[in-house]
């Protein structure tokens, strides 16, 4: 069975603090992405990565950076956190560049920042 | 640039037919992906369209034309659990970025 995995389910985070989000993918997927969802706004496109030590802005980069040292392994970071950062954060995977193959998400960080 | 447009929120009744349009301008366009979203869950894949055309999966059926940029989500039979968010992404050819239109809220009532 697929599986993404993202550390947390629920996240409390300070303002100013440096928030680390992790997620797996046990699927040798290429290609991994975050996004955050909010109400009225949909899902957005922060970064995504083709793969490991490649990355690629997507429609809301600033505040972010995101790591990928492994295949596996696609990390979030919020480099110093801000109540506008309050969100669900979605990771998700798919495999190669060729066309139609879904993606696959994890369950989804609700991070808050206070 | 890409731009999505489906509408936030729709209602139908169980057993009715329901469909979700959505249209798109994007450049790089590969194909079209339908995704399902129930509260508190992840999106899952419902259906992809790369032709122009109708591709039916059981009781949901998804339409592409190309030249206008549109695409709708067809759901028959309605039922109380098809009550979710419907997710409309069309595939840039931007190594496999996906990007994703707000959603449609559909609620599905006795």
């Amino acid at each position: 069975d697929v599986k993404v995995t993202q550390s947390s389910r629920y996240l409390v985070k300070r303002t100013g603090e440096k928030v680390f989000l992790e997620c797996v993918q046990d699927m040798d997927h290429e290609n991994m992405f975050w996004y955050r969802q909010d109400p009225g706004l949909g899902l957005r496109l922060i970064y995504f990565s083709y793969d490991v030590k490649m990355k690629e802005k997507g429609d809301i980069p600033e505040g972010y950076s995101v790591s990928r040292e492994k295949k596996e392994r696609f990390s979030l970071i919020l480099e110093s956190a801000s109540t506008n950062q309050t969100s669900m954060y979605l990771c998700a995977s798919s495999e190669d560049q060729a066309t139609g193959t879904e993606a696959f998400f994890g369950q989804g960080t609700r991070l808050t920042v206070v | 640039g890409q731009n999505i447009d489906q509408p936030t929120e729709m209602t139908a009744t169980e057993g009715a037919i329901v469909q979700i349009n959505c249209t798109y301008q994007t450049s790089g366009f590969n194909g079209l992906f339908w995704y399902q979203q129930h509260a508190g869950e992840a999106p899952t894949f419902l259906s992809y369209n790369v032709l122009d055309g109708l591709e039916e999966k059981g009781r949901f059926s998804s339409f592409l034309s190309r030249s206008k940029g549109y695409s709708y989500l067809l759901l028959k039979e309605l039922q109380m659990k098809d009550s979710a968010s419907y997710l409309c992404a069309p595939e840039s050819n931007q190594g496999g970025k996906l990007i994703f239109g707000q959603g449609t809220e559909l609620s599905v009532k006795p």
